[in-house]
Order: structure tokens, then sequence, then C-alpha cells
């Protein structure tokens, strides 16, 4: 079967300092992988999506960045963290194919100081 | 217009009433349909899957999709405390872009003992 994992669950971190956040997926080949933000009442905001090593999509321009250095790890980056970086960041996989539901990791809540 | 139009709620009802979740979609070129349930503080987790119209039923849920009317329903029967969640509705199948969902913002519910 097929796992998710997204470390860590809990990040605090002080404005202006660097931030990377680590998925993997487990059971799988070829995954599509996503980047989301999640704020209260407001639903889902996709911010990056990946078809294959290498390829990234930004959804919204800010001040964060993706990378997929092996088929089945996503990272989220930042150089400078704002204030307004905080959030609940969900990281999810589905099947390399059109339609196909995500399944999403257990998310990181940052907190920007 | 937004894409999907969820009412946000929050819903208590009793413990063992039928529950009903609704979504509207504007795109009538969407053709997937999904349903998600989000405990706090964890992401969600895919609870239904479907692309036709007509019921589709998994234990106590059932998915509802009226691709006329542009709206889908989850009920839920013999509600349980354990229910007690946010629910997200997610759509697919745009004429682009079908590696991604667009989400409802999400509906609140507690189920009452």
């Amino acid at each position: 079967s097929q796992t998710i994992h997204q470390w860590p669950a809990t990040l605090v971190q002080p404005v202006g300092s660097p931030l990377s956040l680590e998925c993997t997926v487990e059971g799988t080949s070829n995954p599509n992988l996503y980047w989301y933000r999640q704020a209260a009442g407001r639903g889902l905001q996709l911010l990056f999506y990946s078809v294959g090593i290498g390829q990234i999509s930004s959804e919204v321009p800010q001040n964060l960045s993706a990378s997929r250095p092996q088929d089945r790890q996503f990272i989220l980056s930042s150089k400078k963290l704002l204030l307004s970086d905080s959030g609940f960041y969900l990281c999810a996989w589905s099947r390399g194919l059109p339609n196909m539901p995500q399944h999403f990791g257990d998310g990181t809540r940052l907190s920007i100081l | 217009q937004k894409e999907v139009e969820q009412d946000p709620g929050p819903l208590s009802v009793p413990e063992g009433a039928i529950v009903s979740l609704n979504c509207t979609y504007s795109n009538s070129a969407f053709q997937y349909f999904m349903w998600y349930r989000q405990y706090s503080r964890k992401g969600p987790e895919l609870l239904m899957y479907t692309y036709s119209s007509g019921n589709k039923e998994d234990g106590r849920f059932t998915a509802q999709v009226d691709k006329s009317s542009k709206y889908i329903s989850l009920f839920i029967r013999d509600s349980q405390p354990s229910d007690s969640a946010t629910y997200l509705c997610a759509i697919s199948g745009s004429n682009f872009g079908n590696e991604k969902l667009t989400f409802g913002t999400g509906t609140r519910l507690t189920i009452i003992p």
C-alpha cells in the first residue's frame, strides 16, 4: 500500500529564517506531487505541483519554492520567511494519470514569530 | 463566481441523524467528484470518488452526483460522534489542468452524543 510521510508536524521559525519541509511517498512510482497551504476558513490553496523529477509548476507567486530531487520526494523551501507564511502546509500525491484523487499527509503547522 | 461553492456551516446534528453535505460547481466540464474528511490538525482523508451521475454507496456514506444541476452531495447515515470533522468536496476534469483538483472550502460538522 502507498504511504505519504511529511515532517516536521510542527515548526516555529523566526521571521527571516530559511525553511525546508520534506515529503516522501512510498509504495508507488511516478506519482504527481502537490504542496498546499490551508488557512482557517479559506480552504486549500495549491502552491506547487510536480508531474516528474525536476518538473515544478507554481500556482501562486510568493516567497516559497519547491523542488523534486527524486521521484518520490518533494521539498518546500524558503530563503527568508515572512509572517504571512504562517499556516498549515499539506503535501499530497496522486497516481500519474488525469483526474486521480489526491492523498494527503498529516501536514506541518508552521508558525512564524 | 467561485468554481466550487460549499456551505461552511458549522452544522450540528444529534447522533444517529442523517447528515446531508452539499456542493455546487459552475463548470460543466468537471467530471470527477471526491469527498474528503479532515479531522482537526490532520490532513484530508479521501472518503468517496465518483465520476458518474447517480449514487455511490460505501457503508454509511453515499455520494450523489447530479451533473444536470451541477450539484453533489454526501449523505451520512446513522451519524456517530467520530464523524465530527470538516468535510471537503473536490472536483476535477476541466479542459485543462486535469492533474489538479478544485476544492470547496469545507463544511464543519459536529455530531452531538
